[in-house]
């Protein structure tokens, strides 16, 4: 069982630049989220889908839209990148919406110059 | 919104000393989890709470729900340098709303 897994470990982008965060779990999990977190910010959801088909916007969508490609995989694409996006992200899954454990993948680490 | 307030955002405490930290939300919870986040890794799920007034322990670490459900703490006995990471609150309100996290409180040990 890899649980949470993220691809890429770290990425430098160009401003205006786009790109596409993958995350994937193996735990049969319906509900899964992204995160992004900045120092002093604490961990800020994006969006999340409670369940394969639906996906619902977070705290700090703007900029950002996702996609469940189905029920392991919750991608996360930066149509123009700008700097206030450098950050880490944190893809997050569980077994559905209502509370329950959160399990975290290792994050990925984007610099925007 | 929901908001989700954590203090303090940073401590340093001698190793063996004790350390709190303290969770407070603008709306009454149905329930508050707390997290660790070992520095360069990832939130890892630590304990969730429920039932107003709830205690409950982890070895040296100590979890309490207020009798309100507004508020949270987590108190380590007698620090060690393992303890070393963030420490992330977050809550939900009743219904199918996500949780909301807190903004930690970093913890540093020293030996």
């Amino acid at each position: 069982n890899a649980g949470v897994t993220q691809t890429p470990k770290f990425q430098v982008l160009k401003t205006g630049q786009s790109m596409t965060l993958q995350c994937a779990q193996d735990m049969n999990h319906n509900s899964m989220y992204w995160y992004r977190q900045d120092p002093g910010m604490g961990l800020r959801l994006i969006y999340y889908s409670a369940s394969e088909g639906t996906t619902d916007k977070g705290e700090v969508p703007n900029g950002y839209n996702v996609s469940r490609l189905n029920k392991r995989e919750f991608s996360l694409r930066l149509e123009s990148a700008a700097p206030s996006q450098t950050s880490v992200y944190f893809c997050a899954s569980s077994v559905n919406r209502g509370g329950e454990t959160q399990y975290f993948g290792p994050g990925t680490r984007l610099l925007v110059l | 919104g929901q908001q989700v307030m954590q203090i303090p955002q940073y401590q340093h405490v001698q190793e063996g000393e004790d350390f709190t930290t303290y969770c407070n939300s603008s709306t009454t919870l149905s329930n508050i989890q707390w997290y660790k986040q070992r520095p360069g890794g990832h939130p890892v799920f630590l304990i969730q709470l429920v039932k107003s007034g709830e205690v409950k322990k982890q070895k040296r670490l100590t979890f309490q729900f207020g009798e309100a459900k507004k508020n949270s703490s987590l108190h380590i006995t007698a620090t060690q340098t393992t303890d070393v990471g963030t420490y992330f609150c977050a809550g939900r309100n009743s219904g199918n709303t996500p949780l909301v996290f807190g903004k930690g409180t970093r913890l540093s040990v020293i030996a």
